[in-house]
């Protein structure tokens, strides 16, 4: 496609259920990041992959985040045993290194709420 | 935790007016971005401007960028009502990667 799709927009679960939320980047971009972002907040950083690797996993607040990206292309990021607290929209961005760092282009993002 | 704050939090301008944000970050970095995003959308790219560049236009965009003071602003002249959002400020790892991490956002209003 010709920009960043997630999937799902929208999704609501009850307390200590499993949740995947997928991303579809740009083809070619070698890089994906995972943001969250709470209402009124800026996005947190979470996870970056470069490839296929986790590049910085520094962002993933406990255990119970776990992100995985084994092609190079699509991630999904999952979270066990979800929170009240894990209630946000989940933002994800791919970007094409060259040089170093450049422009990142986001998704619509996913908004979980946990119930 | 993120690198970046905006000041003002929030500001509401008449149509017409120009607006200024501003972004203050702690470490060194390789480039600044600013960021817009429409209520309930996702981020979109205005401007990036590097660490050895000290000015950069886009259309009615300025960023300026002291890294002396560890700061950047951007300018947004002869607002629009459409211009309202939130506009944040990312910054890189600068030595350690390639992850961004953004501020806390500046949200703009500009009444008609």
């Amino acid at each position: 496609g010709a920009g960043v799709s997630q999937t799902p927009s929208n999704k609501v679960t009850e307390k200590g259920k499993y949740v995947e939320l997928r991303c579809d980047p740009i083809s070619g971009h070698t890089a994906l990041y995972w943001y969250r972002q709470s209402l009124g907040q800026g996005p947190e950083f979470l996870i970056y992959f470069q490839g296929t690797g986790a590049a910085d996993d520094s962002g993933l607040p406990n255990d119970r985040f776990f992100a995985v990206r084994p092609e190079g292309s699509v991630s999904t990021l999952k979270i066990q045993r979800t929170e009240r607290g894990d209630s946000a929209v989940y933002l994800c961005a791919s970007s094409l290194i060259l040089a170093g760092p450049g422009e990142l282009f986001f998704g619509e993002g996913s908004r979980l709420t946990v119930l | 935790s993120q690198q970046g704050e905006e000041d003002p939090q929030a500001l509401s301008i008449q149509e017409g007016e120009n607006a200024t944000m501003n972004c203050s970050y702690k470490t060194s970095i390789n480039n600044l971005q600013w960021y817009r995003q429409n209520s309930g959308r996702g981020l979109v790219h205005l401007i990036l401007i590097r660490s050895n560049e000290r000015e950069k236009h886009s259309g009615r965009l300025r960023v300026t960028l002291d890294t002396s003071k560890k700061s950047s602003s951007l300018l947004i002249t002869a607002s629009r009502a459409a211009d309202t959002a939130s506009y944040f400020c990312a910054t890189d790892a600068g030595q350690t990667g390639n992850q961004f991490y953004f501020g806390t956002g500046t949200s703009l209003t500009v009444i008609p």
